[in-house]
């Protein structure tokens, strides 16, 4: 069964800061890779989708990068911005396109 | 980009009572919409997956008799909670794949429906 681990649970930087969140996977069998962002109360926003046969995927200030082999991934934040502030989740399809989430990063970036 | 909604956002209900939630891909068709819970501080759960004109596909530990899932068109699918009771208060959220987007394996989710059962 998949598992998906998140570290750290929760991390407070203050604005500007670079940061990387950590995300790791049982099972390196994946079809693609996903991250997200959940404001509070609300729904999930994709942010990068990591298919299993690429190494990173870019969107301005976020890259992810993908290490099938050894089950990780890391969403890299540049220049962190107070908006920022949010749960990251990252998720995993395994080929059932249903996708396995991790418990999420708890970002607060303070101005 | 594409669009899922889901309808009520917020529903509150006394115990024993059903309650529908309807989730709807506004701008494409979507063949395959996933049902997934959220309990305060945890994450995303599946729950099941329903493919259109076809019987959703439950997870482990997920009765299917409580939680009814149709999946009448391309653009609708609707999750029943049956007599509901306080230990099914949580975020329910949609997600929908589909004809639409960059990638054919993006999952466009809905904005939730927060179930809070008296």
């Amino acid at each position: 069964k998949q598992e998906v681990t998140q570290i750290p649970a929760a991390l407070s930087v203050p604005e500007g800061e670079n940061l990387v969140l950590n995300c790791s996977f049982t099972d390196s069998a994946i079809y693609n890779l996903q991250w997200f962002r959940q404001d509070p109360g609300k729904g999930l926003t994709s942010l990068l989708l990591i298919q299993s046969s690429q190494r990173e995927q870019t969107s301005g200030r976020l890259n992810a990068s993908l290490d099938k082999s050894s089950g990780r991934s890391t969403l890299y934040i540049a220049a962190s911005q107070p908006g920022d502030s949010a749960t990251y989740l990252c998720a995993v399809d395994t080929g059932r396109r249903a996708l396995t989430f991790g418990s999420g990063t708890r970002l607060q970036v303070q101005p | 980009g594409a669009v899922v909604s889901q309808h009520p956002s917020r529903v509150i209900c006394k115990s024993g009572t059903s309650v529908k939630i309807e989730c709807r891909s506004l701008d494409f068709q979507a063949t395959t919409m996933f049902w997934y819970r959220q309990f305060p501080k945890q994450s995303l759960m599946l729950m099941a997956t329903s493919n259109e004109g076809s019987k959703a596909t439950y997870e482990q530990g997920v009765e299917k008799d409580k939680f009814l899932i149709n999946h009448a068109s391309l653009t609708l699918s609707t999750l029943t909670v049956t007599s509901a009771h306080p230990e099914d208060s949580s975020f329910y959220i949609c997600s929908a794949i589909g004809l639409a987007g960059d990638h054919p394996d993006t999952q466009y989710f809905g904005p939730g429906t927060r179930l809070t059962v008296l």
